[in-house]
């Protein structure tokens, strides 16, 4: 069974730059079938997606937040990372890691549990 | 790229039935939409794809008999009938921004309450 697990600190300051990694067991990242995304959900809010990332290292990221952010694969670790620079209290969050089936089904169909980053100084 | 509007709660008894809408922003009418489950302190769950023509492959790993879906115009229903306890979840849609695009979009979530 494929599981994805978020790391990494749960307090960021403010202007600092917030990164997680989303470590992938029960299967390799490594697959052609598939894209590896962040998704984050500010309390009590809706999803919002931040990016995804190919095995080969291709990127896609959501406009609103491009400048800011960085996504990144370790095929030999079998993790994918987000970096998020100059953040805010709006980059309040739980930050959840996702794979998304580009060949058959196009959904996220395995979702790590979540972590949750504040940004307070 | 579509935007994609859901009321913010909705509400049904226990047993009832009930229907939550997404509803994709003018232009996207074609476009098909993934549902997702979010229960309580969890990470969303897939629930199923609905285009115009309804559901859109299979469902999600143990999504029960009770949930459908139907497609019409800009709007996308997932219905839930006989509503159990375990049901009461957000329920977030998503779309991708066209055939073959790796763009992804969220509506705001609808935070379903079983009375």
């Amino acid at each position: 069974q494929l599981q994805l697990q978020e790391s990494g600190p749960g307090l960021v300051k403010p202007s600092e730059t917030l990164s997680l990694t989303c470590t992938v067991s029960g299967g390799s990242i490594s697959s052609s079938s598939y894209y590896w995304g962040w998704i984050r959900q500010p309390p009590g809010k809706g999803l919002e997606w931040i990016g995804s990332i190919y095995y080969s290292g291709s990127t896609y990221y959501n406009p609103s937040l491009k400048s800011r952010v960085t996504i990144s694969v370790d095929t030999s670790k079998n993790q994918f990372s987000l970096k998020l620079s100059s953040v805010t209290a709006a980059d309040t969050a739980v930050y959840y890691c996702a794979r998304r089936d580009i060949v058959a089904t196009l959904h996220f169909d395995y979702w790590g549990q979540g972590t949750l980053v504040t940004v307070s100084s | 790229q579509p935007v994609l509007t859901q009321p913010p709660s909705a509400s049904a008894s226990l047993g009832a039935s009930v229907t939550l809408t997404c509803t994709l922003s003018s232009g996207y009418s074609n476009y098909k939409v993934d549902w997702y489950q979010q229960r309580p302190g969890k990470g969303p769950r897939f629930v199923m794809r609905v285009g115009t023509g309804g559901i859109v492959g299979s469902k999600g790993d143990g999504i029960p008999d009770r949930f459908s879906v139907l497609g019409s115009g800009l709007n996308r229903y997932l219905t839930i009938k006989n509503i159990q306890e375990e049901d009461e979840s957000d329920y977030h849609c998503g779309a991708d921004h066209g055939s073959g695009s790796n763009f992804v979009s969220f509506g705001g979530g609808t935070k379903l309450t079983v009375l």
